[in-house]
C-alpha cells in the first residue's frame, strides 16, 4: 500500500518567493495534518483537516502560510512570501480520523526539506 | 495544556546494553499514547499505541509500557540499527481533538 506521498522532497528558494508543498494522504483516511520540524522547536502542528475541512489552524505561524484541501486525496501548504526563518522540514500525516480506537494513529510522509536563502 | 517531556535527550549505548527511554505526560484525559521512531532524513514511523495504564506492547527488541503519568520504551539488547530518534506523543480524550502533542524526542545511538 502506498503511504503518505509528499512533493517535492527538497525545495530551495530565495526569500520572497512563493513555495507550494503538496501531500497525498493514505486512501481512506479522513484526517490530514501538516507539521513543521526544526532542531529548535521539534515537531509542531501547523494545521489539520477532517473530511477536507480545516479544523484547527492555530499553529499556522502567520498570514504568509495557507493550506487547502480541495479533495480527499490532495492537500497543499503554501508560503507566500517565504522567509529564511521558514527553513525547516515540513511533514504531512494522515489518519483514519474516526472515533474508533486506533483511528487517531497518524502515518507520516517522508517530508519536504525547505531551504529559503 | 497537554505536555509531553522525554528523557534523556540523548542516549549512547553499547550494542547489547539494555536501557529505557522515558516519556512523562500531562493531559486532561488520555485517549492514547504513541511511540514513533524517526531516522535521519525520514518521517516518523509508527511503533506502538498504548491506551490504558498497565498496558504493554512489544515489537522485536522494543517494549512499551504505560502508567497514569508516564510511559517507558524499553530496549533489550539493542543493535546499531536501533539507532534513531524516538518520539512520544499523546492524544487527549477530548471528543473534538484528533491531534497529537509530541515530545522533543530521545536520540538513541547504539555503538557496535
Amino acid at each position: 500500500d502506498a503511504g503518505v506521498i509528499q512533493s517535492p522532497r527538497h525545495e530551495v528558494t530565495e526569500m520572497g518567493q512563493e513555495v507550494t508543498l503538496r501531500c497525498k494522504p493514505i486512501s481512506g483516511h479522513n484526517s490530514l495534518f501538516w507539521y513543521r520540524q526544526t532542531m529548535m522547536r521539534g515537531l509542531e502542528l501547523l494545521i489539520y483537516f477532517n473530511n477536507n475541512v480545516p479544523i484547527d489552524d492555530s499553529g499556522m505561524p502567520e498570514d504568509r502560510f495557507s493550506a487547502k484541501m480541495p479533495n480527499a486525496s490532495f492537500s497543499t501548504l503554501k508560503i507566500q512570501p517565504s522567509e529564511p526563518r521558514d527553513s525547516a522540514v515540513y511533514f504531512c500525516a494522515s489518519s483514519l480520523g474516526t472515533r474508533d480506537r486506533g483511528a487517531d494513529t497518524q502515518y507520516f510522509g517522508p517530508g519536504t526539506r525547505l531551504t529559503v536563502l | 495544556e497537554d505536555q509531553v517531556t522525554q528523557s534523556p535527550e540523548a542516549l549512547r549505548l553499547q550494542e547489547g546494553e539494555s536501557s529505557s527511554l522515558n516519556c512523562s505526560y500531562t493531559v486532561s484525559g488520555l485517549r492514547g499514547l504513541f511511540w514513533y521512531r524517526q531516522d535521519p532524513g525520514k518521517g516518523p514511523e509508527f511503533l506502538f499505541t498504548l491506551y490504558s495504564a498497565g498496558e504493554e506492547k512489544e515489537k522485536e527488541r522494543l517494549k512499551a509500557t504505560l502508567t497514569k503519568k508516564e510511559s517507558f520504551l524499553h530496549i533489550t539488547a539493542p543493535k546499531p540499527e536501533d539507532s534513531a530518534t524516538y518520539l512520544c506523543a499523546v492524544s487527549p480524550s477530548d471528543g473534538s481533538a484528533r491531534q497529537l502533542t509530541f515530545g522533543s524526542g530521545t536520540q538513541l545511538t547504539v555503538l557496535p
